[in-house]
């Protein structure tokens, strides 16, 4: 248990459909993050939040979009999908959100296993 | 693309000490080294982190070379749960890029 919930943990969809992915951290970080894992590729970055504001968007397409209406809460919505981003995504939260130096350990959530077909 | 580059797999006798090796030659002065590991199907769990000196934790110890080009990742006594995917990081700040990692696979 590492603080930071992910909801659902399974999700399958059309490519029509519209869901959203939520995450929730219980460890008064100010910074959050998605990741997408594809099969067999590493961890990618997508979007980084500090403090409610996105500082990062990792040239992720429109059809994923972020929202953190605080801290504390982070959400992935989804639409016209398609089959190739199936994938595990993946929530994780940090103290500070530094991006100009020092120590940010990253927290992960369980992720949200997702089939677009 | 990843900054870091480990072996793709190891084995390891379950007891033994697992030693997992990261070469980082571009590391910066202000970036510190990160170790996450990945048990199939769950998130990333972070496990130890060192700037230049060597560190030793509940989980780990992490050995940081004297030119902090490289450092090695020991777990003193592997168990089967200790079977996951390894990742060595370094970064300044919040921005962690993922490399294969080395899949260790600890065996009875």
């Amino acid at each position: 248990e590492t603080g930071v919930t992910q909801t659902p943990r399974h999700l399958v969809m059309g490519m029509t459909n519209k869901k959203s992915l939520k995450c929730e951290q219980h460890l008064g970080h100010n910074a959050m993050y998605w990741y997408k894992q594809s099969a067999k590729k590493p961890l990618e970055l997508m979007f980084v939040y500090n403090f409610k504001e996105q500082t990062e968007n990792n040239s992720v397409p429109s059809r994923f979009s972020p929202e953190c209406p605080n801290s504390s809460h982070l959400f992935l919505h989804l639409h016209t999908l398609q089959p190739e981003d199936s994938a595990l995504y993946l929530c994780a939260s940090s103290q500070e959100g530094s991006i100009a130096g020092g120590l940010e350990t990253q927290y992960f959530g369980p992720g949200t296993r997702l089939l677009v077909l | 693309d990843a900054k870091t580059t480990q072996p793709p797999s190891m084995d390891c006798a379950e007891g033994r000490a697992a030693n997992l090796p990261c070469n980082h030659s571009t590391i910066s002065g202000n970036e510190y080294v990160y170790w996450y590991r990945q048990i199939h199907s769950q998130g990333p769990q972070y496990i130890i982190h060192g700037l230049k000196n060597n560190e030793t934790n509940e989980m780990a110890s992490l050995i940081i070379t004297e030119d902090r080009k490289s450092s090695t990742l020991i777990l003193p006594h592997a168990t089967l749960r200790d079977t996951a995917v390894y990742y060595c990081i370094h970064n300044a700040g919040n921005m962690l890029t993922f490399g294969g990692g080395t899949r260790l696979m600890v065996k009875p």
